[in-house]
């Protein structure tokens, strides 16, 4: 089965810093999608960034980017010129060949004024 | 979000009782999830859906039944609801292949 570990509880970063979420990940597939959400207080899921398996270039959405290291099973997350707008959950997930979502169980982020 | 509704919002109910919360899409999608969220254990997986009548358990199932009768409809059912089912509950959509999942906006369960 697959699994999905986010290693930092919390996080806090000062406005206008960068900011980068750890995330691992196991399995035995090749062929493989990774997303990073973002959950406001609102509840509300929101896709930030996702990353397909066999694409080798890191994925960017403006001042978010990835680094993924497939051989390493490493997907981080970094967050540049870090916005008060920035503060929620962030949760890495898995989508392999069952479709299915497996999430890490999320990281909390801080930004301080 | 755009394209699935979640209800109720928000629901309080006493153990014993059964619930039934409701999913629906209007994107035609194929697949559709519910995932309970608690703090400490992010989204976890109840059951998923890959077309009208063909569902599967996720990875806690146990107190849980689901019923997909239309395309556009899913419905997660608690059968004895209990107090450790007090959680957020997501419905999920997705296309098969394309690996590209929408969220709805949540259910947040209390049971007392």
């Amino acid at each position: 089965a697959q699994t999905v570990t986010q290693s930092q509880p919390e996080m806090s970063v000062q406005e206008a810093e960068t900011v980068t979420l750890s995330c691992t990940y196991d399995t035995s597939e090749s062929d493989y999608y990774l997303f990073w959400y973002k959950q406001p207080p609102s509840r509300q899921m929101i896709l930030v960034i996702r990353q397909e398996a066999y694409k080798q270039q890191n994925a960017t959405e403006n001042r978010f980017s990835v680094n993924f290291q497939k051989a390493a099973k490493s997907f981080s997350l970094k967050i540049s010129d870090s916005q008060l707008g920035d503060a929620a959950m962030y949760f890495c997930a898995y989508s392999g060949r069952r479709e299915k979502l497996t999430f890490g169980t999320g990281t909390r982020l801080t930004i301080i004024p | 979000d755009a394209g699935i509704t979640q209800s109720p919002r928000h629901k309080v109910t006493e153990t014993g009782t059964p619930v039934t919360l409701r999913c629906h899409q209007t994107e035609n999608h194929r697949y559709m999830y519910w995932y309970r969220q608690d703090p400490g254990h992010g989204l976890r997986l109840i059951h998923y859906s890959y077309g009208v009548k063909d569902t599967d358990k996720g990875e806690v199932s146990d107190g849980y039944s689901v019923s997909r009768s239309k395309t556009e409809d899913f419905l997660l059912t608690l059968e004895s609801a209990t107090s450790s089912q007090t959680s957020v509950y997501f419905c999920a959509i997705s296309e098969e292949g394309v690996g590209g999942y929408t969220f709805g906006s949540g259910t947040r369960l209390t049971v007392v």
